[in-house]
């Protein structure tokens, strides 16, 4: 089984702020993938960012970054310099060979002036 | 745009109908994804095919039943529909049969209201 689970159900930011937002994971595969979606308003789902379980380094996308502490089960979500368009739900998700992407609960991010 | 092509974009029905969603997926991408979304259960995975035959199965309701074409499209089909039916429907895709390092692309969902 594996499980994915997001404690902050909002979250405030300043434009041009860096935030983070929170992920914890449960799989007793070794071998996974971690993602973060990112749902605006409009509702569509938007892939921002993967981390393999075997990766040796961070994944970095552009403004966004993930703080992956493999020992503590913990993929964070690094949103730098933070604009009004990242106004949205974040979705934290795992996969493992044979699972389908499971999502967390989302974390609703507000960027204010 | 992510290429996944979800139709209807919204769905108006009532208790008892039968429904149908159609999903197009991206040039390629021989799996398919079901996912229900609803304030409640949040994002919940029913069902994956791939390449025409299932290959996962999630949190789907008897009710509930989907099939991949030979052209990859899918549908998924709700019948007997209740009030807590009403959710968002995504359907995405991926190139494979899904592994962990599988990215999936989502279509605009279909909302659906039961009333």
């Amino acid at each position: 089984a594996q499980k994915i689970t997001q404690t902050q159900p909002g979250m405030f930011v300043q434009e041009k702020e860096a935030v983070t937002l929170d992920c914890t994971y449960d799989t007793s595969d070794p071998s996974y993938g971690l993602f973060w979606y990112k749902q605006p308003s409009s509702g569509e789902m938007i892939f921002l960012i993967y981390q393999g379980s075997y990766d040796q380094q961070n994944a970095t996308e552009g403004r966004y970054s993930l703080n992956f502490q493999k020992a503590r089960k913990s993929a964070n979500l690094v949103i730098s310099a933070s604009q009004l368009g990242d106004s949205a739900m974040y979705f934290c998700a795992i996969t493992n060979s044979g699972y389908a992407l499971n999502f967390g609960k989302g974390t609703s991010l507000l960027v204010t002036p | 745009d992510s290429g996944v092509t979800q139709t209807p974009k919204h769905l108006i029905t009532a208790t008892g109908q039968r429904v149908t969603l159609r999903c197009s997926p991206r040039s390629g991408d021989l799996s398919v994804y079901w996912y229900q979304q609803s304030l409640d259960q949040g994002l919940q995975f029913l069902i994956q095919y791939y390449n025409g035959e299932e290959r996962a199965k999630g949190n789907i309701l008897e009710r509930f039943s989907a099939q991949q074409f030979p052209d990859l499209h899918s549908e998924l089909n709700l019948s007997s529909l209740e009030l807590g039916d009403s959710a968002l429907y995504f359907c995405a895709s991926s190139v494979g049969g899904g592994a962990p390092n599988e990215k999936l692309f989502f279509g605009s969902g279909t909302q659906l209201s039961v009333l």
